[in-house]
Order: structure tokens, then C-alpha cells, then sequence
């Protein structure tokens, strides 16, 4: 199966600033990647998928890059609504294998 | 608006069965692959399986291959999660979550239900 290994697991940052969140995969999976957003006791919500493109209604803050096997997300300007957990998912092959997550935590 | 509902859920014994079940509105039901992602209690994120739009093909993880099918009604507007030979590493949130793509797979997830908890102990 793909492994999707995300980093770090946890990142401290304080508000306004830039979040650099990472997503790598044991093979290429071309840019058959997607980003999700996870706040406490709610599902996950869609962010970014073809490694680049936003999902409807997604500000422009959250933004990803990358192909093959190394992946970014970044969230420009942190906003308090910003602070979750997110989750980098590849669908290039079955079976869909997600990273382990990172939690962006209020510094 | 997109909506999918989940029920089912509950505690149930190691060995024994249960059937989760999703109700979706706001789509055309019959274009749309879906799945089931589940969540471990303070874990990450696992998918678990997935149906086409007609029913007519379907995906597994390995880790429930043979104990957990995936079926569909497309004259209800409902998917069903049949669970077998449940495990205590089966005790997750379990998720349905539509396919972005319409008519064939797209493996995304750009709606999910709320998810419905399964608590598998003696």
C-alpha cells in the first residue's frame, strides 16, 4: 500500500503567521493528492485536491504545491479558525491511504 | 444541500455483526460513488471502502477484506455498511463520504456525514 508520512506532527504558530505543512509518499503519486481540514468532534472538510486546486469556497490562504512524491501545504496567514488537525490523501492507487496528520496548534 | 446521514451505530461484541446505513440528499444519488472512511478515537483518518454509482464495482482496504461489504440502494438514497466478525480495532467513527466525481471515480471526499460511532467490546 502507498504510506503517506505527513510533517511534523505537530506545529506551533501564532496567528497571522505562515504554516508550511508537509505530505510524502513512498512512491510517486503524480498529483493525485488531496488536502483535508479536521477541527474537534467535526468530519473532515475538502481543502486542495490535484495537489493544487482549491475546493469550492476554500480562501485563498490555503494554497498546495507539489508532484510525485513531495507535497505542501501552506496556509499564508493563520486565522483562529485556521487551528485543526489536517490530513494529506493520495488517490492515485487503491486502496486511498491517508498521512498520519498534523495538528496546527496556537502558539 | 448535500447532506448524508449515517445511523447504526452502537456497541456490539467482538464476533458479532452490524449494519451501518447512510441516507444522502441533495444529489443525484445514482451518479455518485461512495465510501466509508473511519476514524479510530484519537487517531487519524483510514478508508475503508468504496461503491461505484451503479454498484457494480467496489474497493476494500485489506484490513476488512472479508468481513465488512458495501451495498447500495439507489431507489433509496441510502448505502449500507455490512460489518462482520467485528474486531475491538474495528471501534471507530465511521464516516460516508460522496465521491467528487459523477458517473465514474473520482476518489476525493467532498461531502461527509457526521458519522455514527461503533464500539466493538466485551
Amino acid at each position: 500500500d502507498m504510506v503517506m508520512t505527513q510533517s511534523p506532527a505537530t506545529l506551533s504558530v501564532s496567528p497571522g503567521e505562515r504554516a508550511t505543512l508537509s505530505c510524502r509518499a513512498s512512491q510517486s503519486v503524480l498529483n493525485n493528492l488531496a488536502w483535508y481540514q479536521q477541527k474537534p468532534g467535526q468530519a473532515p472538510r475538502l481543502l486542495i485536491y490535484g495537489a493544487s486546486t482549491r475546493a469550492t469556497g476554500i480562501p485563498a490562504r490555503f494554497s498546495g504545491s507539489g508532484s510525485g512524491t513531495d507535497f505542501t501545504l501552506t496556509i499564508s496567514s493563520l486565522q483562529s479558525e485556521d487551528f485543526a488537525v489536517y490530513y494529506c490523501q493520495q488517490y492515485n492507487t487503491w486502496p486511498l491511504t491517508f498521512g498520519g496528520g498534523t495538528k496546527v496548534e496556537i502558539k | 444541500q448535500v447532506q448524508l446521514v449515517e445511523s447504526g451505530g452502537g456497541v456490539v461484541q467482538p464476533g458479532r455483526s452490524l449494519r451501518l446505513s447512510c441516507a444522502a440528499s441533495g444529489f443525484t444519488f445514482s451518479s455518485y460513488a461512495l465510501h466509508w472512511v473511519r476514524q479510530a478515537p484519537g487517531k487519524g483518518l483510514e478508508w475503508v471502502v468504496v461503491i461505484s454509482n451503479d454498484g457494480s464495482n467496489k474497493h476494500l482496504a485489506d484490513s476488512v477484506k472479508g468481513r465488512l461489504t458495501i451495498s447500495r440502494d439507489n431507489s433509496k438514497n441510502t448505502v449500507y455498511l455490512q460489518m462482520n466478525s467485528l474486531r475491538p480495532e474495528d471501534t471507530a467513527v465511521y464516516y460516508c463520504a460522496k465521491d467528487y466525481g459523477s458517473g465514474s471515480y473520482y476518489p476525493i471526499f467532498d461531502c461527509w456525514g457526521q458519522g455514527t460511532l461503533v464500539t466493538v467490546s466485551s
